[in-house]
């Protein structure tokens, strides 16, 4: 069975706080991509990385930042430095090559909220 | 130029009606889903359509019908809508069922309120 687990369903930083969200996936292909979506209050999906399972290395892009572990199959996403407009919901998703149809399996999301 | 885009974005209408959300993609884009986001934010995917051809349907009721004229759009009619069906319903679209390293270009969604 393929499944994405974010375990925090909410967490509450104030500005300036670093803030680590977990996602941990199941799969037994060994192909496959994970994804991180931020949905902001506005409500639309905005795609904010990709990272596929031959790639391991971490990912830095500003105050975002990905850790990607095959060992404990675990792709955590860290911000740093949070701002108000941090607050949305994120979440993780898998994605593989014998999914069908291509469908995207998303974790539950965690709702972060940043207070200034 | 926006590359998914649904209409409406609000619908609110009484139990028991018809009602359609429509969607197009100017991506190239050969798949395309109809997501549903209950009231817990949780996201679960509904239909996927690769080149007009129906690949996914994920228990969906028989209320609910995509239709596909082409591959560049993806249509939901809800028939006989009831309460629960109240959610955001997301369109999207990827190149490719077997590419899974694409990731999808979401539309804003379709905020459905059933009274």
């Amino acid at each position: 069975a393929q499944k994405v687990t974010q375990a925090q369903t909410e967490i509450s930083v104030v500005e300036k706080e670093d803030v680590t969200l977990d996602c941990v996936y199941e799969t037994r292909d060994t192909t496959y991509y994970l994804f991180w979506y931020k949905q902001p209050p506005s409500g639309e999906l905005v795609f904010l990385i990709r990272r596929n399972s031959f790639d391991e290395q971490n990912e830095i892009s500003g105050r975002y930042s990905w850790n990607f572990q095959k060992s404990t199959s675990s792709f955590n996403f860290t911000i740093t430095a949070s701002q108000v407009v941090d607050s949305a919901v994120y979440f993780c998703a898998l994605r593989t090559l014998k999914n069908q149809g291509g469908k995207l399996i998303f974790g539950q999301g965690t709702e972060l909220s940043v207070k200034p | 130029d926006t590359a998914v885009s649904q209409t409406p974005k609000y619908l609110v209408t009484q139990m028991g009606n018809d009602k359609s959300i429509k969607c197009e993609q100017n991506l190239g884009h050969d798949t395309m889903y109809w997501y549903k986001q209950d009231s817990k934010k949780f996201l679960k995917i509904m239909f996927s359509y690769n080149n007009k051809e129906l690949i996914i349907n994920e228990t969906v009721p028989n209320r609910f019908s995509p239709k596909s004229p082409d591959k560049a759009h993806l249509n939901l009619h809800i028939n006989s809508l009831e309460l629960g069906d109240s959610a955001v319903y997301f369109c999207a679209s990827s190149l490719g069922q077997g590419i899974a390293n694409y990731g999808y270009t979401f539309g804003s969604g379709t905020r459905l309120t059933v009274v």
